[in-house]
């Protein structure tokens, strides 16, 4: 089974708005990402999780607060977020992220965000 | 640095014809390919990945790609196409290399199965 589940699946959120994003795998993956996509665009990687660590943060603004409560779940707070941060956001998993980069990412279903 | 070209933004084919969707990479160090497929409203599906070994690499849904080391390409190909494999195609590459260990992704190229 290489399933990652991503809820919701859709949102819509307000400027001033406090919402949150949800990342869940059951395959024993130790590193989890999150990705965010415009249409049409490949995935832009935002933060990557190692053994529930911090490892990269890709210069994301801070409205953005990614958590990885226990090596399953993975969630994105999102705050006063800006209408150009509308786009699918995507959480994936991997095995690890060390070397040999040979590990494949699992990817989930995406939520599409909206920010009016 | 690592990069990844995909020259063809769109690929039109018809029913049942073979299909090529084109992907070239840039690394220094050892490649470590990867083809991912995204239908409309979802995320990325994994179909299949290069790491070592024979230069045929066999995927999901009836697709293989060829590595090609001199021509550093590495492009997805099915025998007969189905209108189902209309979809954005990713080609992605990581390197064996301490300083780029995230995966880079092409641009995306966009099939369409014509019935």
């Amino acid at each position: 089974d290489t399933e990652v589940t991503q809820t919701p699946k859709h949102l819509v959120m307000g400027m001033t708005n406090k919402k949150s994003l949800k990342c869940e795998q059951h395959m024993g993956h130790r590193a989890m990402y999150w990705y965010k996509q415009k249409a049409k665009k490949p995935p832009e990687l935002m933060f990557v999780y190692s053994y529930e660590k911090l490892s990269i943060n890709e210069s994301v603004p801070s409205r953005f607060s990614p958590e990885c409560p226990n090596s399953s779940l993975l969630n994105l707070h999102l705050h006063a977020l800006q209408p150009e941060d509308s786009a699918l956001y995507l959480c994936a998993s991997s095995r690890y992220t060390g070397e040999p980069p040979k590990e494949t990412q699992y990817f989930g279903p995406g939520t599409r965000l909206l920010v009016l | 640095a690592q990069s990844v070209a995909q020259p063809e933004d769109q690929v039109n084919v018809a029913e049942g014809n073979p299909l090529t969707v084109k992907c070239t990479y840039s690394v220094s160090g050892n490649p470590y390919l990867f083809w991912y497929v995204q239908y409309p409203n979802r995320g990325l599906q994994f179909l299949l990945k290069y790491i070592t070994g024979d230069n045929l690499v066999k995927g999901s849904y009836g697709f293989e790609a060829e590595f090609n080391k001199s021509q550093t390409s590495f492009h997805l190909k099915k025998p007969s196409a189905l209108v189902s494999d209309s979809a954005l195609y990713f080609c992605a590459v990581r390197a064996f290399s301490g300083s780029a260990r995230q995966l880079t992704f092409g641009s995306g190229t966009q099939l369409t199965v014509l019935p």
